[in-house]
């Protein structure tokens, strides 16, 4: 079975920087075709796919956020770390990770997904 | 990036209707295009994946069709557990923009 579970601060300030880890069982991210994303949604809004980091290593980002996010994985740990610069009043948002694999599905359609965390932005 | 318009933003239904939704995106996708419902409060679930491939454990009442850049979800019948938001997604190229959402309410 396979799970995901966000974890992080829920408030920051202006300009600090976002840490989120999304620690995952029941699958690994050294197997080929797996990946795992973060996606967003502000209150009241739509989703956002921010990234996704693959098995490989392989990263992709938005591209309105690229020189703020960062993605990394700790495959012995079965962690993936979200890293969000220069956070602003309009990031408050909850953040959600999620799973992909083209064992199943060659699209990478998030078949798996965290609760979420809910991340307030405000001094 | 590739544009994602859902259509309608909401509906209102009844239990035992049939219900569509729309997703069109701004060039051909393919059939990389998948659909979430969400429910109040919780992470997205995923319905539809490949534009029209049943997710395993998700009721055979929901269907997608479509290929490049027209989709349809179909609900064919309306049950009260389906009043939710739904979602669409592109993942044929980054970024992988999701639709801006459509509300399915009691009518």
């Amino acid at each position: 079975q396979i799970t995901l579970k966000e974890s992080g601060p829920t408030l920051v300030k202006p300009t600090q920087t976002l840490t989120l880890t999304c620690t995952f069982s029941g699958f690994s991210l050294s197997t080929g075709g797996v990946g795992v994303g973060w996606i967003r949604q502000p209150p009241g809004k739509a989703l956002e796919w921010l990234g996704v980091i693959y098995w490989d290593n392989d990263k992709r980002y938005s591209p309105s956020l690229k020189s703020r996010l960062t993605i990394t994985k700790d495959t012995s740990k079965n962690q993936v770390v979200l890293t969000l610069t220069n956070m602003d009043p309009v990031d408050t948002a909850t953040y959600y990770c999620a799973h992909s694999s083209t064992s199943m599905d060659p699209t990478y359609a998030f078949d798996i997904w965290g609760q979420g965390t809910m991340v307030t932005v405000s001094s | 990036d590739i544009q994602v318009t859902q259509s309608p933003s909401s509906l209102s239904a009844s239990v035992g209707d049939r219900v569509t939704i729309t997703c069109r995106a701004s060039q051909s996708i393919a059939r990389y295009l998948s659909w979430y419902q969400q429910k109040p409060g919780k992470a997205p679930n995923l319905l539809i994946y490949a534009a029209s491939t049943l997710q395993s454990g998700v009721p055979a009442r929901f269907s997608g069709s479509g290929s490049g850049t027209d989709f349809t979800l179909t609900i064919s019948s309306l049950q009260p557990e389906d009043f939710a938001t739904y979602y669409c997604q592109q993942s044929y190229r980054d970024p992988r923009t999701f639709g801006q959402g459509t509300k399915v309410e009691i009518k």
